[in-house]
């Protein structure tokens, strides 16, 4: 079945850093890809998501381009803000077509000001 | 609109007895998932509905979980014995038949002791 790998944490970063966080997905075909967001004390958000290949997602500054050919769909944002400390999830449909979702394991970001 | 209503928030009981929770999603919402996140871990489908029939419980252990979508709306989570390792976040998630607007509840915490 479709799986996702995404970089280990913690991550820590100083106010205003780049962010990166790896993520690799396997899957049969191609299942629409997610990043989740969760928030100390709140429910996994929705942050961005895309469902064809090359496709970018975008929100709050955060971006992820669906890399068919390295089956990647890295998470970047230019400039990190201390607001941005929380645990993000990578996800991928469950099978081709299934709205399920399959989690990564997450990684921490804290971010210093 | 409101969102994924779940109860109890937190739960804790004793190993080998049983608990229920139970999830309102969204009004309209034909699909309905259950998700179970272990602490440093992302989130596992236990169970998917749509309307009030199952489409994946590949993963539900049907020896002590069952779950129940009766009238297509709300549903009910049960697990029967409780074990220790099933201390965890219960995710309760709806979205609309094309899977579009995927929302998640804030959970239910178990403790097994």
């Amino acid at each position: 079945g479709n799986s996702v790998t995404q970089m280990e944490g913690p991550v820590t970063l100083s106010e205003e850093a780049f962010l990166t966080i790896n993520c690799t997905y396997t899957a049969t075909g191609y299942p629409s890809l997610f990043w989740y967001v969760q928030y100390p004390g709140e429910g996994l958000q929705l942050l961005l998501k895309a469902t064809k290949a090359d496709d970018k997602g975008s929100n709050k500054g955060f971006e992820a381009t669906y890399r068919k050919e390295t089956t990647s769909f890295h998470l970047e944002k230019g400039s990190v803000q201390v607001s941005d400390s929380a645990v993000y999830f990578c996800a991928c449909g469950k099978g081709q077509a299934g709205t399920a979702l399959i989690f990564g394991k997450g990684t921490t970001l804290s971010v210093s000001s | 609109e409101a969102g994924v209503a779940q109860s109890p928030r937190y739960k804790i009981i004793e190993k080998r007895q049983s608990v229920a929770f139970w999830c309102n999603p969204i009004s309209g919402h034909a699909t309905l998932y259950w998700y179970q996140q272990i602490l440093g871990q992302g989130p596992k489908l236990l169970i998917q509905f749509q309307n009030n029939g199952v489409v994946d419980d590949s993963q539900l252990p049907k020896d002590r979980f069952s779950a129940e979508r009766l009238k297509g709306v709300d549903s009910t989570l049960k697990i029967q014995p409780a074990k220790l390792e099933d201390s965890a976040v219960y995710l309760c998630a709806s979205s609309p038949l094309q899977g579009v607007g995927y929302t998640f509840g804030s959970g239910t915490r178990l403790t097994v002791v």
